[in-house]
């Protein structure tokens, strides 16, 4: 199996800030990476796909790049509602791994 | 828009099934794959397998090879996750989600809204 290794496991941060998240791939995956957000209680929601097409309807202020072993994921200018968790998924071969994920706190 | 509603919350003792459904509306259902992801208390995602409801092709996670089944009903858009010999483990929320996707790339969305299933003597 892929294993996804995101970095940092969290993070706090301040309204405004620009925030990065990296996830590393064990092997190459070309571009087969998904970004999600989960607030506490609910499901997961698809931020970014193809490592850098941003889903329709999510704000601008995200965005996604890498290709290879190595991507990451953009918060321009942080805002309230960002506040919550963040997963990368690897969709190269099943099965379909997930980073352990990235919590996002109020700094 | 498709809309995915899962089934209610389960209580199971070990060495038990349960099945879970995952009834989509709104859309086109057999073209698209579900897939089946669960989250245990406080961890991450696990990916757990998927089907294509139009060719009744299914693939699974080694992990839980031998104990899961999904299967999926045409006739009412619904997809079922089954896991059988269940253990404390087990204990986590079970997501369907629906794989779209372009080209060779895809993704997952939209979600249902989660089915808690625990696990307990």
């Amino acid at each position: 199996d892929i294993q996804m290794t995101q970095s940092p496991s969290s993070l706090s941060a301040s309204v405004g800030d620009r925030v990065t998240i990296t996830c590393r791939a064990s092997q190459s995956i070309s571009s087969y990476v998904n970004w999600y957000q989960q607030r506490p209680g609910k499901a997961p929601n698809l931020l970014i796909y193809a490592a850098s097409t941003l889903q329709s309807g999510v704000p601008s202020r995200f965005s996604g790049s890498g290709s290879g072993t190595d991507f990451t994921l953009t918060i321009s200018s942080l805002q309230p509602e960002d506040y919550a968790t963040y997963y990368c998924q690897q969709t190269y071969s099943t099965p379909c791994t997930f980073g352990q994920g990235t919590n996002l706190e109020i700094k | 828009q498709v809309q995915l509603v899962q089934s209610g919350a389960e209580v199971k003792k070990p060495g038990s099934s349960v099945k879970v459904s995952c009834k989509a509306s709104g859309g086109t259902f057999s073209s698209y794959a579900i897939t089946w992801v669960r989250q245990a208390p406080g961890e991450g995602l696990e990916w757990m397998g998927r089907i294509i409801p139009l060719l009744d092709i299914t693939n699974y996670a080694q992990k839980f090879q031998g104990r899961v089944t999904i299967t999926a009903d045409k006739s009412t858009s619904t997809v079922n996750m089954e896991l059988s010999s269940l253990r404390s483990e087990d204990t986590a929320v079970y997501y369907c989600a629906r794989r779209g996707s372009a080209y060779t790339q895809n993704w997952l969305d939209p979600w249902g809204q989660g089915t808690l299933v625990t696990v307990s003597s």
